[in-house]
């Protein structure tokens, strides 16, 4: 058990410009979920794949966000056209089929948009 | 729809003091509640969780909370902390899995309470 991965740790942008991170869960998890923290708060639900479909989207997530989860193994979570709002934490977290374990969160990517 | 309220945002304290941290939940349905840990510029490491059964729950580094139904709480307790406690601390709930209301995956957390525990 590697544990969640998450690349890069940090991310510094340009408004306006494209980024895309990556997690890659632990093997053998077929859930995994993006959330997003900012200064100050707890994380947020944006986005929720089982195996490759994706499941449900928070309204958080605008249209300038997409995540993918190819294959049911690791997972991309882009911004178009950074905004300075897009600035935060990006954590992914995955969990097994086992549905009363909990959930292994990575590191995260921190985003600065500037 | 679920929320959570921690009712402190910083908590300090002086190392080997007893510490309680509040969280207090609301929902319209049953749910499952968890107690995460944040060190700095790191994602969250579950330290303790009540899905059913007794409602005094242990988890990891010596701390254990407790299920109140009737109070809507989820206190988070230590008798005796360490420095290396410092730290966020964050409540969060979720409905079962048999919930068949939708969402019964997306765990819904609180604001957070740093945890400063001085020498």
């Amino acid at each position: 058990d590697t544990g969640v991965s998450q690349d890069p740790r940090h991310k510094i942008t340009k408004r306006g410009q494209n980024v895309t991170f990556r997690c890659d869960p632990i093997s053998e998890h077929n859930r995994l979920y993006w959330y997003r923290q900012t200064l100050g708060q707890g994380p947020e639900f944006l986005t929720y794949f089982q195996n490759e479909a994706q499941l449900e989207k928070s309204r958080l997530l605008s249209d300038r966000f997409s995540a993918e989860r190819p294959k049911g193994s690791f997972s991309t979570l882009e911004i178009q056209r950074t905004e300075q709002g897009d600035s935060a934490m990006y954590l992914c977290a995955s969990s097994p089929k086992d549905r009363n374990h909990g959930y292994t969160f990575g590191s995260g990517t921190r985003l600065t948009v500037v | 729809a679920q929320s959570v309220t921690q009712l402190d945002s910083q908590v300090p304290v002086f190392e080997e003091a007893p510490v309680e941290l509040r969280c207090n939940y609301s929902s319209s349905v049953s749910v499952y509640l968890f107690w995460y840990v944040q060190y700095p510029n790191q994602g969250l490491q579950l330290l303790l969780k009540y899905l059913s059964g007794s409602t005094l729950v242990k988890g990891i580094n010596g701390f254990e909370a407790e299920f109140n139904k009737s109070q809507t709480s989820f206190h988070l307790r230590k008798p005796s902390v360490h420095i290396s406690d410092t730290a966020e601390y964050f409540c969060a709930v979720r409905p079962p899995w048999a919930y068949s209301g939708g969402s019964n995956y997306k765990l819904t957390f609180g604001k957070g309470t740093l945890l400063t525990v001085n020498p």
